[in-house]
C-alpha cells in the first residue's frame, strides 16, 4: 500500500524558514515523480514543486521560486521541501504526494494526509 | 503560465440528478487534463486523467470529455457520496495549475 506521511508542519515568523519531509512506503520511491501542493485554508489547490526520481530535476511555481527547495533522499525513502523567506502568503496545508506511473510526470494520485504551515508573528 | 477557469464555482443538486462541471483552459492542452475530488478536512483523490480516463476503482457514473481547450465532468446519477469539491489540473506544462474549484452541495 502507498504510503506518505509528512512531517515539520508549524508556526513559523515570516521571513523564518522551515523544512517538510514526506516519508514514503509501499512503492519503489526513486521510480517516481514526487510533488508538493499547497492549499491554503478555505481556498483551492495550488501545485509547489515537482522532482524526478533521481533528483536532478526541479519544477517551481513562480510565487515560490528561489525560496523553496525540493529534493529527495531515495536511500531514505524520503522527500523535502526546505521553505526559505516565508511570507504569510505561503500559509498552507502543503500535501506530498505521488505521480500516477512511473513514466507519468505531472498526474498527482496518492496524496498523503497534509501537513499545515502557518506563517504569522 | 496556462490559466484553468471552472464553472460553476458552486452548484446544489439533488440526489440521482446528473451533474456536469466545466473547466477551460486559457490554452490548448490537447487531453493533458486531470480532474479531482476533495472531501472537507481530506486529500484530494484523482478520479480522471488525460481527460477521460476513469482511474481504478472511481465508479463508472463519472465521466470525462473535452480536449484543446474546453473540458467537461459529468457525474451522471448523483449519489450522496459524491458531494464535494471538484478540481480539474491541467499536466500539458509546468507550472502545473488547477482550476478553482466547483463545489457541489446538496439541496
Amino acid at each position: 500500500e502507498v504510503q506518505l506521511v509528512e512531517s515539520g508542519g508549524a508556526l513559523v515568523q515570516p521571513g523564518g524558514s522551515l523544512r517538510l519531509s514526506c516519508a514514503a512506503s509501499g512503492f519503489t520511491f526513486s521510480s517516481y515523480w514526487m510533488h508538493w501542493v499547497r492549499q491554503a485554508p478555505g481556498k483551492g489547490l495550488v501545485w509547489v514543486s515537482r522532482i524526478n526520481g533521481d533528483g536532478r530535476r526541479t519544477d517551481y511555481a513562480d510565487s515560490v521560486k528561489g525560496r523553496f527547495t525540493m529534493s529527495r533522499d531515495n536511500a531514505k525513502n524520503t522527500l523535502y521541501l526546505q521553505m526559505n523567506s516565508l511570507r504569510a502568503e505561503d500559509t498552507a496545508v502543503y500535501y506530498c504526494a505521488r505521480d500516477l506511473t512511473t513514466v507519468t510526470t505531472a498526474d498527482i494520485n496518492y496524496w498523503g494526509q497534509g501537513t499545515l504551515i502557518t506563517v504569522s508573528s | 503560465d496556462i490559466q484553468m477557469t471552472q464553472s460553476p464555482s458552486s452548484l446544489s443538486a439533488s440526489v440521482g440528478d446528473r451533474v456536469t462541471i466545466t473547466c477551460r483552459a486559457s490554452q490548448s492542452i490537447s487531453t493533458y487534463l486531470n480532474w479531482y475530488q476533495q472531501k472537507p478536512g481530506k486529500a484530494p483523490k484523482l478520479l480522471i486523467s488525460v481527460a477521460s480516463s476513469l482511474r481504478s476503482g472511481v465508479p463508472s457514473r463519472f465521466s470525462g470529455s473535452g480536449s484543446g481547450t474546453d473540458f467537461t465532468l459529468t457525474i451522471s446519477s448523483l449519489q450522496p457520496e459524491d458531494f464535494a469539491t471538484y478540481y480539474c489540473q491541467q499536466s500539458y506544462h509546468t507550472p502545473l495549475t488547477f482550476g478553482g474549484g466547483t463545489k457541489v452541495e446538496i439541496k
